[in-house]
């Protein structure tokens, strides 16, 4: 069974940019899948924010387009969100999903100086 | 964007009962919804697929029904380990959205 692993720091500054990691185990990130990233506010329900396919196309979510950039390493075998000028609002556990069917555990990030 | 509303927000079952929750689409999305169960704490994990397949080793249980604007998640017979939240999920169109969720809790 596919295994999911989000990474990455658990604390950004008010203004800096949020990466995270996605690595990918028993699978292999060029298959034919799309792979997603989705948000959940503490104590709120869950937020697509965008999908990034082996190919590298991708889709986000228009209401954070802009500060959104998702890529591939396929060398590692993982895939990556960034994401720019965050707020307290942005304050979320970030799961990344193959198709949204396989998910991983989830990470927090916390914004807050 | 989509707008998929959940009924009830909350629902209080005992053992044994059987509940359904409602997924409803503002547009119309063919059979492209999914349901997902989430516990305290966990990670979601899909329980349906296109309206009414069932993922690989959920218990039978569990089914799902509808297309279109409008869909339902079945438990025929609710056990303990089934109190959560589920939501739905569309993927017709761009961006994905989910319901608000519905909690089921212990009555």
């Amino acid at each position: 069974q596919m295994q999911l692993q989000e990474s990455g720091p658990g604390l950004v500054k008010p203004s800096g940019t949020l990466s995270l990691t996605c690595v990918v185990f028993r699978g292999s990130i060029s298959s034919n899948s799309w792979w997603s990233w989705v948000r959940q506010p503490p104590g709120k329900g869950l937020e697509w924010i965008g999908e990034i396919f082996h190919s590298g196309s991708t889709n986000y979510n228009p209401s954070l387009k802009s500060r959104v950039i998702m890529s591939l390493d396929k060398s590692k075998n993982q895939f990556s969100l960034t994401l720019t000028s965050v707020t307290a609002a942005d304050t979320a556990v970030y799961y990344c999903a193959r198709g949204i069917g396989d998910w991983g555990q989830g990470t927090l990030v916390t914004v807050s100086s | 964007d989509i707008q998929m509303t959940q009924s009830p927000s909350s629902l209080s079952a005992s053992v044994g009962d059987r509940v359904s929750i409602t997924c409803r689409a503002s547009h119309g999305i063919r059979n492209e919804l999914d349901w997902h169960q989430q516990k305290p704490g966990k990670a979601p994990k899909r329980l349906i697929y296109a309206a009414s397949s069932l993922q690989s080793g959920v218990p039978s249980r569990f089914s799902g029904s509808g297309f279109g604007t409008e869909f339902t998640l079945t438990i025929s017979s609710l056990q303990p380990e089934d109190f959560a939240t589920y939501y739905c999920l569309q993927h017709n169109s761009y961006p994905y959205t989910f319901g608000q969720g519905t909690k089921l809790e212990i009555k």
